[in-house]
Formats: C-alpha cells, sequence, structure tokens
C-alpha cells in the first residue's frame, strides 16, 4: 500500500526549532516529489513548498521562503519540514503529499497521497 | 504567484442537487488544474487533474471541465457524504497554489 506516514502532534514554546517527517512506503520514493501544505485553525490550504528526494531539488513558495526548511534522507524514505524558531503564527495543521504525474497528450501533475498531517501548536 | 478565486465560497444545497464550483486563475494555467475534496478533521483527497480526468476510485458524479484561465467542478447529483470543502490547485507554476476553498453544506 502507498503511504505517508506523518510524525506525531507537536506543542512547543515561540522561539523554540521543531522538525517534523513525513515517511514514504510502498513506492520508489526517490521518483516522486513531495510536498508540503499548512493548513492554519479553521482556514484554507496553502503551498509550502517541494522537494525531490532523488536529488534534493527543493522550491519554496516565496510565503515561506526563509522561514522554513525542507530536506529529504532518500536513505530511510523521509521527508522533513523544520523551523529554526518558531511563532504562534506557526500554529497549524501541515500535510505532505505525493507529487504524482499523468499522461494525456502532456504531462499532469497533482497531489494524489495525503499524509493525515502533522498538528503544530506554538503557544507560551 | 498565480491566484486562484473559487466562487461561491459557501453553498447550501440539498441530496440530490447539481452542484457547480468555479476557480478562476488570474492568469493562463492551461489544463494544469486538480480539485480536492476535504471533510473536517481529514487530508484532502484528490478527485479531478487535468481538469478534467477523474481519479480512479472517484464516483463518475463528480465532474470538472475548463481550460486557461476558468474551470468548473460540477457534482451531477449530491450524495450525503460529498457535504465537505472543495478546493482547486494550480499546478502550472511555483509555487502550486490553492484556492481558497467551497464549504458545500446541507440546506
Amino acid at each position: 500500500e502507498v503511504q505517508l506516514v506523518q510524525s506525531g502532534a507537536e506543542v512547543k514554546k515561540p522561539g523554540e526549532s521543531l522538525k517534523i517527517s513525513c515517511k514514504g512506503s510502498g513506492y520508489s520514493f526517490t521518483s516522486y516529489w513531495i510536498g508540503w501544505v499548512r493548513q492554519m485553525p479553521g482556514k484554507g490550504l496553502e503551498w509550502m513548498g517541494i522537494i525531490y528526494p532523488g536529488d534534493s531539488d527543493t522550491r519554496y513558495s516565496p510565503s515561506f521562503q526563509g522561514q522554513v526548511t525542507i530536506s529529504a534522507d532518500k536513505s530511510i524514505s523521509t521527508a522533513y519540514l523544520q523551523w529554526s524558531s518558531l511563532k504562534a503564527s506557526d500554529t497549524a495543521m501541515y500535510y505532505c503529499a505525493r507529487l504524482s504525474s499523468g499522461y494525456n497528450e502532456d504531462y499532469y501533475y497533482y497531489m494524489d497521497v495525503w499524509g493525515k498531517g502533522t498538528t503544530v501548536t506554538v503557544s507560551s | 504567484d498565480i491566484q486562484l478565486t473559487q466562487s461561491p465560497s459557501f453553498l447550501s444545497a440539498s441530496v440530490g442537487d447539481r452542484v457547480t464550483i468555479t476557480c478562476r486563475a488570474s492568469q493562463g494555467i492551461s489544463s494544469y488544474l486538480a480539485w480536492y475534496q476535504q471533510k473536517p478533521g481529514k487530508a484532502p483527497k484528490l478527485l479531478i487533474y487535468a481538469a478534467s480526468t477523474l481519479q480512479s476510485g472517484v464516483p463518475s458524479r463528480f465532474s470538472g471541465s475548463g481550460s486557461g484561465t476558468e474551470f468548473t467542478l460540477t457534482i451531477s447529483s449530491l450524495q450525503p457524504e460529498d457535504f465537505a470543502t472543495y478546493y482547486c490547485q494550480q499546478l502550472n507554476s511555483y509555487p502550486h497554489t490553492f484556492g481558497g476553498g467551497t464549504k458545500v453544506e446541507i440546506k
């Protein structure tokens, strides 16, 4: 079964660092991009960035560039999202998702496999 | 960044109704658009990609159309399990932005 398993809920204080994870299984982890999506409480989905575990090529949304770091360890099929200094405004659910492609006269991309999400709460 | 504007942001409908949700892009994105369904407390679920291709296992009452800047998601006959929030996403260029969402509630 293809799945992405995310690490558990985190409760942190402002200024602390954090690294959450997303482990892929059931497919070739190095052959698919993995993206991260934020959902603040009661709000919509925000695309944060994406990494290709095969060579660690990474793209960030300008809104998140410099605020978070996306990385991957292909030896253990795991992608990461990390913060060096959390803020209260980082409180949210964070999802990882696999970017797949289909061909219909062109290659089309979509996020077809999602993790269950990691809740991050930042509060003093 | 490409902005996606969904309308309406909220709609109230009854079981059996035909429902249409619109997603407008701030610039042309060809057919690089996907639709997702999200239920409370759950991860999003892919419904449609390439604007009109139904993901495997998704009921045929869901359909998508459009290209360029205007897209629609249609549910031909709303079922109780379809009450959820729906999002469009463009995958034409980075960042792969999402629309603001459309919440479909029971009338």
